[in-house]
């Protein structure tokens, strides 16, 4: 069974620049995460998904981020204007839903912003 | 709400020593607990779980857990530390209503000397 794609792996932009990135989640898991690892820390969540609908998108900077999950499977994560602080791994994660079960996390995609 | 406390950044054993990895957490519903396992570039890999069934967690590659409510506390050991062990390592938290939204620690990395 295949994992959590996610591609770009790896991005350089320079900053004022758009920058989108795509996760594909385990296929029949209906909830998404999008988490940020930045440098030396832990994952923080931007925005999960149940299907199609944001239920938690309050960590999203919104006035730069925007996502979207179509037909409740793929999802694009986007930037706009990039930011030199946005450098980082942008992290999909896909799991059952609920608290209790393994989240499965894709490799990532880690963003140079110059 | 949650947390995680993750003592100590950087953690260096010998080959076929110990393992302690320590972890503390803060919860006000009953928690579910986590750890998870990061190589370079890569994902995060879950090693167990804690979900209110057994307070000692088996995980995979010989680590295993113990939940001590009374402490507050879910460290991770392996008995023999093996080379391949060399990686980062994240507690985490999730529980109540924040629908499988993990709370990660800032992560302790794991040295093996050989």
């Amino acid at each position: 069974e295949a994992g959590v794609v996610q591609s770009p792996r790896y991005k350089i932009i320079e900053k004022k620049q758009p920058v989108a990135f795509w996760c594909n989640p385990i296929s029949g898991h209906n909830t998404l995460y999008w988490y940020l690892q930045n440098l030396g820390q832990g994952p923080e969540l931007l925005i999960r998904y149940e299907n199609e609908e944001a239920v938690d998108d309050s960590q999203l900077p919104k006035d730069r981020f925007s996502a979207e999950r179509l037909k409740g499977v793929d999802s694009t994560l986007k930037i706009q204007p990039a930011e030199l602080g946005d450098s980082a791994v942008y992290l999909c994660a896909s799991s059952l839903g609920g608290a209790g079960n393994e989240q499965f996390f894709g490799p990532g995609t880690r963003l140079t912003v110059l | 709400a949650q947390s995680v406390t993750q003592l100590g950044s950087h953690v260096s054993v010998s080959e076929g020593a110990l393992v302690l990895l320590r972890c503390n957490y803060s919860s006000s519903v009953p928690p579910y607990l986590f750890w998870y396992v990061q190589y370079p570039n890569q994902g995060l890999q879950l090693l167990l779980k804690y979900t209110s069934a057994a307070t000692l967690v088996k995980g995979i590659n010989g680590f295993e857990a113990e939940f001590k409510k009374s402490e507050t506390s879910f460290h991770l050991t392996k008995p023999s530390a093996h080379m391949s062990d060399a990686a980062e390592y994240f507690c985490a938290v999730s529980g109540g209503n924040q629908g499988g939204k993990l709370i990660f620690g800032q992560g302790t990395e794991l040295s093996v000397k050989p």
